[in-house]
């Protein structure tokens, strides 16, 4: 059974950068695509984007100026990065493992989420 | 960008009793790739259904999916306890992937 763990600061400060790390467990990071997803307070939920275990890519546009997601295979971690926060970054933070099955595609697996508030 | 409405935002009913919640989509979402989540109080949210009517591992025959097109619907057949909470659908048809705002069932 695979598990993601989110971690990295929980309180940032304004026009500052976020940086969060996902460590799968469990698994391999192969094969798959690694997401985040956000929740602001009291809210639903936002993709951010993805990254395929071969590297590539792909952003939410309201996002895409200031995310940057990267892979580390070798310690079976991925990563966000988030720049010049404001307050409306301010959110629970979730990786995830989105899975391409014959069923369809789903989020299959999900790290328990880290609140990250800038101030 | 793909929007999903969902519809009512808050369903109150009663354990035992049945549920449907709608997802309309801004525009054609393939069957294969719209999928709905359960979400409750500080916990991430857990897949249900994928490819709108395959339920996950798990997940109890009382859930079932349906639907084309641009409108979705999940049915909870007779509401346990544990299934008041947050349900979101998501589509993974067009990038941005996008998630409905949530319909709440509550007690």
């Amino acid at each position: 059974q695979v598990q993601l763990q989110e971690s990295g600061p929980g309180l940032v400060k304004p026009s500052e950068t976020l940086s969060l790390t996902c460590t799968v467990s469990g698994g391999s990071i192969s094969s798959y695509y690694w997401s985040w997803i956000r929740q602001p307070p009291g809210k639903g939920l936002e993709w951010i984007g993805y990254i395929f275990y071969s590297g590539s890519t792909n952003y939410n546009p309201s996002l895409k100026s200031r995310v940057t997601i990267s892979l580390d295979m070798s310690n079976n971690q991925f990563s966000l990065m988030l720049t010049s926060l404001t307050a409306a970054d301010t959110a629970v933070y979730f990786c995830a493992r989105a899975r391409w099955a014959v069923a369809g595609p789903s989020f299959d697996s999900w790290g328990q989420g880290t609140l990250v508030t800038v101030s | 960008e793909i929007v999903l409405t969902q519809s009512p935002g808050t369903l109150s009913l009663s354990p035992g009793e049945r549920a449907t919640l709608s997802c309309r989509a801004s525009q054609t979402v393939s069957i294969n790739y719209l999928a709905w989540y359960q979400q409750k109080p500080g916990q991430a949210p857990r897949i249900l259904i994928s490819g709108t009517s395959n339920r996950a591992t798990g997940i109890p025959d009382r859930f079932s999916g349906g639907g084309s097109g641009t409108d979705f619907t999940l049915t909870i057949s007779r509401l346990e306890p544990e299934d008041f909470a947050v349900y979101y659908c998501q589509q993974y048809d067009n990038s941005p992937w996008t998630f409905g705002q949530g319909t709440k069932v509550e007690i």
